[in-house]
């Protein structure tokens, strides 16, 4: 069975401060990993994935993704963050051995709380 | 180029009775799923369609949840009767395909609250 475990319910960071989201997953194969955020009142918005190739993946508004396969994590990553950047993030993963028709898998979510 | 529609936004009904919610996915894009979202979870896959087929319900409460995607364009949801624990966003999501590397587009969702 395929997982995925955020370990944070919230993360606190300042505008301009660099902020990372952390996600660690389970497959029994190779996985392909996907980042989304919800704000409120709103349905998820796609921000990257990984799917193969560089293990740096650059998405929407900055965000960019780590694959380490050895800690089988995907944390995401900005430079720089905005306040705007408040919001609802999951990590979510599919099993690239049975990618046919297997479910996507969320985590439970984090919140990310910038503050100005 | 538009996104998935949903309707309505909210809906709040009491236990026992029904609801149906609806689903229009961005053209073109031949699967759909149905999500619902308990307050401080992540999404659980309902049902997918591949065009106007099933290719995964095995996590819809078949006895009071169902589902169809007639024309294989729109798609309907539907619960009959509700309950308390069914209270939850329901989202709707569509892909150009089904493999496991196409990115999945949410709609807004439905936010349900059954009394």
């Amino acid at each position: 069975a395929q997982s995925v475990a955020q370990p944070e319910d919230q993360v606190n960071v300042a505008e301009g401060n660099p902020l990372t989201v952390k996600c660690t997953y389970s497959v029994s194969g190779n996985p392909y990993l996907f980042w989304y955020v919800q704000y409120p009142n709103r349905g998820l918005q796609f921000l990257l994935k990984y799917i193969t190739g560089d293990n740096l993946v650059k998405g929407s508004y900055g965000f960019e993704a780590e694959f380490n396969k050895s800690q089988t994590s995907f944390h995401l990553k900005k430079p720089s963050a905005l306040v705007s950047d408040s919001a609802l993030y999951f990590c979510a993963v599919r099993d690239m051995e049975n990618s046919g028709y297997s479910t996507l898998t969320f985590g439970k979510g984090t919140m990310l709380l910038v503050s100005p | 180029e538009a996104g998935v529609a949903q309707s309505p936004r909210y809906k709040i009904i009491e236990k026992r009775q029904s609801v149906a919610f609806w689903c229009n996915p961005i053209s073109g894009h031949a699967t759909l799923y149905w999500y619902q979202q308990i307050l401080g979870q992540g999404p659980k896959l309902l049902i997918q369609f591949q065009n106007n087929g099933v290719v995964d319900d095995s996590q819809l409460p078949k006895d009071r949840f169902s589902a169809e995607r007639l024309k294989g364009v729109d798609s309907t949801l539907k619960i009959q009767p509700a309950k308390l624990e069914d209270s939850a966003v329901y989202l709707c999501a569509s892909s150009l395909g089904a493999g496991g590397t196409d990115t999945q587009y949410f709609g807004p969702g439905t936010r349900l609250t059954v009394l």
